[in-house]
């Protein structure tokens, strides 16, 4: 089946530490998306990409950072930066070609602070 | 000014009954796209239905239809029949703009409980 999988679940940092969230997608879309999620709150864009080793900064970047080395996988680094990185994190892809095609999602990866 | 707005934060609906839940929005572009998601308590996001700009009919998937009034700029979903079932958070989301590419402007949503 086509999809997109996120890894871990579940993830708790250490303070200092960068944690790596892991977002692959089977879909052949072009565009993928990283956002955060805070309880109760709708989304916002952490992260996007259109095209292999190209990405851009959504509204709320600073002190995460993406790679995007092949077509089907986007990863999120939360570095030690984000001084309040506790939140539920959603992964989604797009293709580029349609304007009516919605943003197809993964099941989430929720982070912790230990 | 927010570009998305959805009033209710929580609602209460009997089950069987219909239930509307309101989304307004903001934007100078004459080309654009109306989504509304689902969100369960496992945390997934479930796409429902699409209205485009230019679309003359109001959009429907199954339950799920869009009252779309673009003078107001409302673009609001109707669940009917409710299930148990839809009990669950609801998005709306725009995409400004003919490009698929271009971001989706979230709401802050909806939280949906379905009674017995």
């Amino acid at each position: 089946d086509g999809g997109i999988t996120q890894s871990p679940k579940y993830l708790f940092r250490k303070e200092g530490q960068n944690v790596t969230l892991s977002c692959e997608q089977n879909l052949n879309h072009d565009a993928m998306y990283w956002y955060r999620q805070d309880p109760g709150q709708g989304l916002r864009l952490i992260y996007y990409s259109q095209i292999v080793n190209d990405f851009q900064k959504g509204d709320i970047a600073e002190g995460y950072s993406v790679s995007r080395e092949k077509k089907e996988s986007f990863p999120l680094t939360v570095t030690s930066a984000q001084k309040n990185p506790t939140a539920f994190y959603l992964c989604a892809s797009s293709p580029l070609s349609y304007s009516n095609q919605p943003q197809h999602f993964g099941d989430g990866t929720r982070l912790s602070i230990l | 000014a927010q570009k998305i707005t959805q009033t209710q934060p929580g609602m209460f609906v009997q089950e069987k009954e219909a239930v509307t839940l309101d989304c307004t929005y903001d934007t100078s572009d004459q080309s654009y796209g109306l989504f509304w998601y689902k969100q369960p308590s496992s945390g997934e996001m479930i796409f429902l239905i699409y209205q485009g700009s230019y679309d003359e009919q109001n959009a429907t998937e199954g339950r799920y239809s869009l009252n779309f009034q673009k003078a107001r700029k409302s673009a609001n979903l109707v669940i009917s029949a409710s299930q148990l079932g839809d009990s669950a958070m609801y998005f709306c989301a725009m995409r400004e703009g003919l490009r698929s590419n271009y971001q989706l402007i979230w709401g802050a949503g909806t939280k949906l409980i379905i009674k017995p």
